[in-house]
């Protein structure tokens, strides 16, 4: 059984361009969050997947956005990337949306370099 | 709005020891769950333990263990035996459908 797995590893971007980074959710599992980790940081929230929608979303700007596709799996797009935005980012399935006791199961994470 | 802190950002045990990892937290909600997860140099997130705030009975997984005072607000998370795998970042995080994480506490487990 697959878990949640993301691409690339790892990315390095200018500022100023745009980023897509993917997320394939666990085996049964429809909904996906997406968090972002700071060095020295603990992961911060960034939104929420389900049936092809957002439903929360944490403090971020609007350069970040998302999608769910079909199957399940995300992307996760940042424009006009600013130094403060490297990071890595985590994605994170859980079984099903607004329930309290899913456990959220995580990928490795990307990466991403800002230069 | 909830939040966590963990206050002991470096942690160090020998192997075999006990060690306790502190994390408070702060919310008006009711009913949630608080989770521990371990960051090994790897990335991968990995569930630790996690208690209801329902349940006054203290969460256990083998060597884990939590002591969950919901009047204090307090989840500490206690390793028995330690060995060098439990060599990691260990994150505090408060959990209704979403995840709100603490500043992690790095420990290091010597042999």
């Amino acid at each position: 059984d697959a878990g949640v797995t993301q691409s690339p590893t790892h990315l390095i971007k200018t500022r100023g361009q745009q980023v897509t980074l993917r997320c394939s959710p666990k085996s049964g599992h429809d909904t996906v969050s997406w968090y972002q980790q700071a060095l020295g940081q603990g992961p911060q929230f960034i939104f929420q997947y389900y049936e092809e929608e957002e439903r929360q979303r944490g403090n971020f700007p609007d350069r970040f956005s998302g999608h769910q596709f079909p199957n399940y799996s995300s992307e996760l797009n940042v424009n006009a990337l600013l130094l403060g935005d490297s990071a890595l980012y985590l994605c994170a399935s859980s079984l099903t949306w607004n329930r309290e006791d899913d456990e959220q199961y995580f990928g490795p994470g990307t990466r991403l370099t800002v230069t | 709005a909830q939040t966590v802190t963990q206050s002991q950002p470096e942690m160090s045990v020998q192997e075999a020891e006990t060690v306790t990892l502190s994390c408070t937290y702060d919310t008006s909600e009711s009913n949630y769950y608080l989770f521990w997860y371990k960051q090994p140099p790897s990335r991968q997130m990995i569930l630790v333990i996690r208690q209801e705030a329902y349940k006054q009975q203290n969460a256990t997984e083998n060597r884990f263990s939590v002591n969950f005072q919901k009047a204090a607000k307090s989840f500490s998370l206690k390793i028995s035996d330690s060995q060098l795998g439990d060599t990691a970042m260990y994150f505090c995080a408060f959990g209704t459908d979403k995840l709100i994480f603490g500043t992690g506490t790095r420990l290091q487990v010597f042999p």
